[in-house]
């Protein structure tokens, strides 16, 4: 079975600009994490969603971020405006909640904001 | 709320030296407990798990942890490590029965000599 899908692996791009990460989580997963690993901060969770709704967001640092999950299989993470401060790897993990706790990760975004 | 310490940011071993790294957690309730590991550019994966029952926890690649709850302790060993161990270690816990959003502690790198 394939894995948790994240694209782009690699994004370089201005401050200012808007950044869009996707998400394609396992099938029959029904919870979906967005994750940003740094060396200062480690692994933070940044925004978990049950059934596409959002349940917990108190992770996005601020309003330029902001994350959407309009069906089962797709999510989306966009940064707008971006700034050099978001300079990390991004991460998408799903999970079935049947094994709790039990998270599978995509291989990430790594993004640079110059 | 739970939290998990993780003693070591880096250990450093030569192969086939056995290894142990630490865990320590926090929480009022029982807990689910987890060892993932990060490869280079990978997303992180999970090497093992304990729910319940036995607390001698086996996973892949020969690591085995043992959950400790006088200790609240969940350490990571390997008696004898390969120079494709070198990667980055996270414990994980999430609360069991409760929501099962997984704390990550900081990681410890994991560095093995020739």
């Amino acid at each position: 079975d394939a894995g948790v899908i994240q694209s782009p692996r690699h994004e370089v791009t201005e401050m200012g600009q808007e950044v869009t990460l996707r998400c394609k989580p396992i099938s029959g997963h029904n919870s979906l994490f967005w994750y940003r690993q740094t060396m200062m901060r480690g692994l933070e969770l940044l925004i978990y969603f049950n059934n596409n709704v959002p349940i917990d967001d108190s992770g996005m640092p601020e309003d330029r971020f902001s994350a959407k999950m309009p069906n089962a299989s797709f999510s989306t993470l966009k940064i707008q405006p971006s700034e050099p401060r978001d300079s990390a790897v991004y991460f998408c993990a799903s999970s079935s909640g049947l094994i709790t706790g039990e998270l599978f990760f995509g291989e990430g975004s790594r993004l640079t904001v110059l | 709320a739970q939290s998990v310490t993780q003693l070591d940011s880096q250990v450093p071993v030569f192969e086939e030296a056995p290894v142990e790294l630490r865990c320590n957690y926090s929480s009022s309730v029982s807990v689910y407990l987890f060892w993932y590991v990060q490869y280079p550019n990978q997303g992180l994966q999970l090497l093992l798990k304990y729910l319940s029952g036995s607390t001698l926890v086996k996973g892949i690649n020969g690591f085995e942890a043992e959950f400790n709850k006088s200790q609240t302790s969940f350490h990571l060993r390997k008696p004898s490590v390969h120079i494709s161990d070198t990667a980055e270690y996270f414990c994980a816990v999430s609360q069991a029965g409760g929501s099962y959003i997984p704390t990550f502690g900081r990681g410890t790198s994991l560095i093995v000599h020739p």
